[in-house]
């Protein structure tokens, strides 16, 4: 079937220590995004890429980055984890970023949590 | 600024007929999502809305007014495993989506 996938599901840092979570596709979707989710929060996106345009939205701190080598695969970056950041982190995928239903396919997601 | 408002938690009796409002300020509108979000699991398309009216699909339906900025989600012949969050989604004009932070629902015997 055709899915998003991400890797792992769980990961437990200690503060400061560097650590990459990885989103995969094979719906051969042009949009890739990463979203923080808190508890009880909205969804807040932190990336997005149309194919490889990468657009960081204004408000995601410098710790945070991303990498897209190819169509299928995204990785998010957290350079120096903080308690802040322990959070959910959702990859989702969707067909194209314009006008119509551009449906978001989401991955089971990766919780973070730090030490 | 864009705000998605709905209300924190609901609860209902299973069998029963429930709806979430959900009202909106966003610059445009390029249609309106609703997602279903089980504790600790993605988010999970429900319905999409971008002219005034009625949407159904099986025992959920969707209703939009762009002039009013609200929708609401109604749930019908509810079941335990519809105990979820539910979330509102607005596309602004610059096609980027703004999200209401969810609608927890839970669901009686």
């Amino acid at each position: 079937d055709a899915m998003v996938i991400q890797n792992p599901r769980y990961q437990v840092t200690q503060f400061g220590k560097p650590v990459t979570l990885s989103c995969s596709q094979t719906l051969n979707h042009n949009v890739m995004y990463w979203y923080q989710q808190k508890s009880s929060q909205a969804p807040k996106l932190l990336f997005h890429y149309y194919d490889k345009d990468f657009n960081n939205e204004a408000d995601t701190p410098d710790n945070f980055q991303s990498r897209r080598p190819n169509t299928s695969f995204c990785f998010l970056d957290i350079r120096s984890p903080g308690l802040g950041d322990a959070a959910m982190y959702l990859c989702a995928t969707s067909r194209d970023g314009g006008a119509g239903a551009n449906v978001l396919t989401f991955g089971a997601g990766s919780r973070l949590t730090v030490l | 600024g864009q705000n998605i408002d709905q209300p924190t938690e609901m609860t209902a009796t299973e069998g029963a007929i429930v709806q979430i409002n959900c009202t909106y300020q966003t610059s445009g509108f390029n249609g309106l999502f609703w997602y279903q979000q089980h504790a600790g699991e993605a988010p999970t398309f429900l319905s999409y809305n971008v002219l005034d009216g009625l949407e159904e699909k099986g025992r959920f339906s969707s209703f939009l007014s762009r002039s009013k900025g609200y929708s609401y989600l109604l749930l019908k012949e509810l079941q335990m495993k519809d105990s979820a969050s539910y979330l509102c989604a607005v596309m602004d004009s610059n096609y980027q989506l703004i999200w209401g932070a969810g609608t927890k629902l839970i669901i009686k015997p």
